[in-house]
């Protein structure tokens, strides 16, 4: 099971921090990576970026350099950071469980959380 | 960057019926890698198909996928009650990934 937890409201130009927790699998099996999907009215569901539990992580090029992931092995948690947020950022995230760095398709995806940025 | 459109964007079907789902791709996605997801209010989408045809774990035989370079299709060939939902294609040839916008599958 994956589970997203985060501030359900935040300020323009604040940052935003998610989590994911991990269970009933563990987050360093090798060939898993674990992702960041974002799905606004707007805009449709849109990748943010995947990481391993290695620690190596790739984005989408055709976001700022705003977001960034990272990997907590001994909690067994993986998260999502993003800065200088804006109203455009305003989506329900997902954290997924994606088969490898080939077979980019995601195979588990968390419950979701809506994320609202607005003064 | 590889855009998908889904079309039709809604379907209005009776429980039983036969449908077929289109996804059409800007370029053409080499290795079949195009995935087909499930969607519900409320719930986690659903992964349905991988590598255009390969069904996911304890997906039931009536959704089939097919299709490639530029043109993927999922068939449900006996729609249920639990499959009214919203249908999004996903490739992941190239960076960035991306999603169709999606095709709704609502009772008539």
């Amino acid at each position: 099971e994956l589970r997203e937890s985060g501030p359900g409201l935040v300020k323009p130009s604040d940052t935003l921090s998610l989590t994911c927790s991990v269970s009933g699998v563990s987050l360093t099996y090798t060939t898993y990576y674990w992702g960041w999907i974002r799905q606004s009215p707007g805009k449709g569901f849109e990748w943010i970026g995947s990481i391993h539990y290695t620690g190596s992580a790739y984005y989408n090029p055709s976001l700022q350099r705003r977001f960034r992931l990272s990997v907590d092995t001994s909690k067994n948690q993986f998260s999502l950071r993003v800065t200088s947020v804006n109203v455009t950022d305003t989506a329900v995230y997902f954290c997924v469980r994606q088969w490898g760095l080939v077979d980019e398709y995601f195979q588990q995806w968390g419950q979701g959380t809506l994320v609202t940025v607005s003064s | 960057e590889i855009v998908l459109t889904q079309s039709p964007g809604t379907l209005s079907l009776s429980p039983g019926e036969r449908v077929t789902l289109s996804c059409r791709a800007s370029q053409s996605i080499n290795n079949n890698f195009l995935a087909w997801y499930q969607h519900k209010p409320g719930q986690p989408p659903r992964l349905l198909i991988y590598g255009a045809s390969k069904r996911a774990t304890d997906i039931p035989d009536r959704f089939s996928g097919s299709g490639s370079g530029t043109d993927f299709t999922l068939t449900v060939s006996r729609l249920e009650p639990e499959d009214f939902a919203v249908y999004y294609c996903q490739h992941y040839d190239t960076l960035p990934m991306t999603f169709g916008p999606g095709t709704k599958i609502e009772i008539k």
